[in-house]
């Protein structure tokens, strides 16, 4: 079975821009989490969609967005990009929501705001 | 979700079983036990989790006390690819969301 996927792999942007980010989750699931990692701050949760509907969200900026679509793939969107928004950007899916199921990542994102 | 407490670092030859300890003594019944690692700059790997009773899958074996205060994760035969941070996670309830401490920096050596 595919693990997560994450596109692009790389990114490079400039102050002020937006950037969408993809992420496909493993076939069946049907929750997908977002997550920042950062060197100052460590892993942080931004939000997580399941069947569509953002359920949880992490304490992030309203220029932080997403949503997720009927085949469960997801898209996050950072709006006015900053300098501190370069970090890797990790999305994990689940069959369910919350306990006991387990989460699998996906290779990440790195994100270059310059 | 309880805290958890980690060593900030191990070391363990190579070969040898790894055994990382993670405290949570304000856990709460419905709360699940979850170890993650990440290896540099790679999204983190699920590597088990277990609510009261020990659990063991191909890659590691789990081991929660009868008090359910403090746990172990056990790498039977530790390999150099082993090196990696190892998160120990304490979540319960019906929201994914996941909370990293810092974690506990295994380092394998020859």
């Amino acid at each position: 079975k595919a693990g997560v996927t994450q596109t692009p792999r790389y990114l490079i942007k400039t102050r002020g821009q937006q950037v969408t980010l993809s992420c496909s989750p493993i076939s069946g699931h049907r929750s997908v989490s977002w997550y920042q990692q950062t060197p100052g701050q460590g892993l942080q949760f931004l939000f997580e969609y399941f069947s569509e509907t953002q359920r949880n969200k992490g304490n992030f900026p309203g220029r932080f967005s997403g949503r997720q679509f009927s085949n469960s793939r997801s898209e996050m969107n950072v709006s006015t990009l900053e300098l501190g928004d370069s970090a890797l950007y990790l999305c994990a899916s689940s069959m369910g929501t919350g306990s006991p199921y387990e989460q699998y990542f996906g290779p990440g994102t790195r994100l270059t705001v310059t | 979700d309880a805290k958890t407490t980690q060593p900030p670092s191990m070391d363990c030859a190579e070969g040898r079983a790894a055994n990382l300890p993670c405290n949570h003594s304000t856990i709460s019944g419905n709360e699940y036990v979850y170890w993650y690692r990440q290896i540099h700059s790679q999204g983190p790997q699920y590597i088990i989790h277990g609510l009261k009773n020990n659990e063991t899958n191909e890659m590691a074996s789990l081991i929660i006390t009868e008090d359910r205060k403090s746990s172990t994760l056990i790498l039977p035969h530790a390999t150099l690819r082993d090196t990696a941070v190892y998160y120990c996670i304490v979540k319960g309830g019906t929201a994914s969301k996941l909370t990293f401490g810092t974690g506990t920096r295994l380092q394998v050596t020859l």
